[in-house]
């Protein structure tokens, strides 16, 4: 079983408001990404990063920021929420082969 | 442009039956293919990895087949249950880095009645 964990699971907040989604994962992956899936569709690349201080963006434009301090720690932060930003987004670490999924974190944007 | 189509888009079987769910795709150089199950509101968990040498793997209920020279991948699953009640994404990465870059399909929602 994978030991990737995301915080908060459902998010319900307002317009403007700064939220950070946390991800963190306890096998010493230094691989690590945030995808974004909207129902129906497929999962699109957003953020990743392949070790500590290294961050890049995905083939999806997002207003989001990450960040990547720690090997475990991969949250990602909106500014300003708006309701476009409403959405399902999963976080997810890998050795280089196999790839493990968090639970995810839904976000509602009013 | 590289795809990755799945069909059907949806599935309803009853519970005890066996289905077969599709993948074509379009990514070259192609590295390997992978299914994934996603439960409704959860994160997707792997279910079989085949690179090009491989015509076939199991998991259990789950048999994937993968045909490297048509571009076609197969999911098959045996005897459903009510727990196979999910979303099954084929994912395909080319080669490039160790992990590839992924490409994702739409996946297809299966529902098992009982």
């Amino acid at each position: 079983e994978a030991d990737i964990y995301q915080t908060p699971r459902y998010l319900v907040i307002g317009t403007g408001k700064k939220i950070t989604l946390e991800c963190s994962q306890t096998m010493g992956h230094d691989k690590m990404y945030w995808y974004q899936q909207d129902p129906g569709m497929e999962l699109h690349l957003i953020h990743y990063s392949y070790g500590v201080n290294s961050t890049e963006k995905g083939d999806l434009s997002s207003e989001s920021t990450v960040s990547r301090i720690r090997t475990e720690h991969f949250p990602l932060t909106l500014e300003s929420a708006r309701p476009s930003h409403t959405s399902q987004y999963l976080c997810a670490s890998s050795d280089g082969g196999e790839l493990f999924f968090g639970e995810g974190s839904r976000l509602t944007v009013l | 442009k590289n795809q990755v189509e799945q069909s059907p888009q949806s599935l309803i079987i009853l519970e005890g039956k066996n289905c077969t769910l599709q993948c074509n795709y379009t990514v070259s150089p192609f590295s390997n293919l992978r299914w994934y199950k996603q439960d409704t509101g959860r994160g997707p968990v792997s279910l079989t990895i085949m690179t090009f040498s491989e015509n076939t793997k199991s998991n259990g209920r789950y048999t994937a087949t993968l045909d490297a020279d048509t571009k076609q991948s197969s999911l098959h699953i045996t005897a459903s249950q009510l727990s196979d009640s999910a979303s099954y994404i084929c994912v395909v990465s080319d080669r490039g880095s160790t992990l590839g870059r992924l490409y994702f399909g739409r996946g297809t929602q299966l529902t098992v009645w009982p």
